[in-house]
């Protein structure tokens, strides 16, 4: 089974702060992903990354970047926290770049972040 | 931004009983995922559906895929209380536009004892 493991599940950090969020998948899958998941507004695409070094922009990257330096860990990082980044963050792999989004995407358990 | 319309938004039932939940946009999509989430824990991949029309089944859940691919269904059959979960579908817009996958906001499913 693909194992996607998040650093932390739960996470409080002070408003201003940079804080790092780190994801590691075991099945040398091309494709990562980083999500944020809100009451109400389901599950938005932050960052993906469909090799190392590469990163692409989702749905809401504003405030955020992302860093792929080894295949299997792809880190989401907030450059300056603020109350409003307060979420459940969840990453996700899958297998092969083509038919990227036709494919299952294997997710983490996810880290609350309380920025406060 | 495709919307993925789900419905209901919360569904609280006794078990034993069947239920349909809907996910429905305006869009055509070259294919539609269904994920259950517990929670604590991330979303689980329950299904894709590729073709127009498709029905696929997964013990107790039957998951369609509409004619024209702008619609899916998933209907559970004599629920149990570990059937209980968010359920999300999501879809790839396949008339190109931006790269990524289109989540709903999910149906939260609870069955009674």
């Amino acid at each position: 089974d693909v194992k996607v493991t998040q650093s932390s599940r739960y996470l409080v950090k002070r408003t201003g702060e940079k804080v790092f969020l780190e994801c590691v998948q075991d099945m040398d899958h091309e494709n990562m992903f980083w999500y944020r998941q809100d009451p109400g507004l389901g599950l938005r695409l932050i960052y993906f990354s469909y090799d190392v070094k590469m990163k692409e922009k989702g749905d809401i990257p504003e405030g955020y970047s992302v860093s792929r330096e080894k295949k299997e860990r792809f880190s989401l990082i907030l450059e300056s926290a603020s109350t409003n980044q307060t979420s459940m963050y969840l990453c996700a792999s899958s297998r092969d770049r083509v038919y990227r989004w036709n494919q299952p995407q294997h997710f983490g358990d996810g880290t609350r972040l309380s920025i406060l | 931004t495709q919307l993925l319309e789900q419905s209901p938004q919360f569904l609280s039932i006794q078990e034993g009983e069947n239920l349909t939940v809907y996910c429905n946009s305006s869009s055509v999509f070259s294919s539609l995922q269904w994920y259950r989430q517990e929670p604590g824990e991330g979303p689980v991949l329950l299904v894709t559906v590729v073709t127009g029309g498709e029905v696929k089944k997964l013990k107790r859940l039957i998951f369609q895929f509409g004619d024209a691919r702008k619609d899916s269904s998933l209907h559970i059959t004599a629920a149990q209380t570990g059937d209980t979960g968010l359920y999300l579908c999501a879809g790839r817009d396949s008339g190109g536009g931006a790269d990524g996958l289109t989540f709903g906001k999910g149906t939260h499913l609870i069955i009674q004892p």
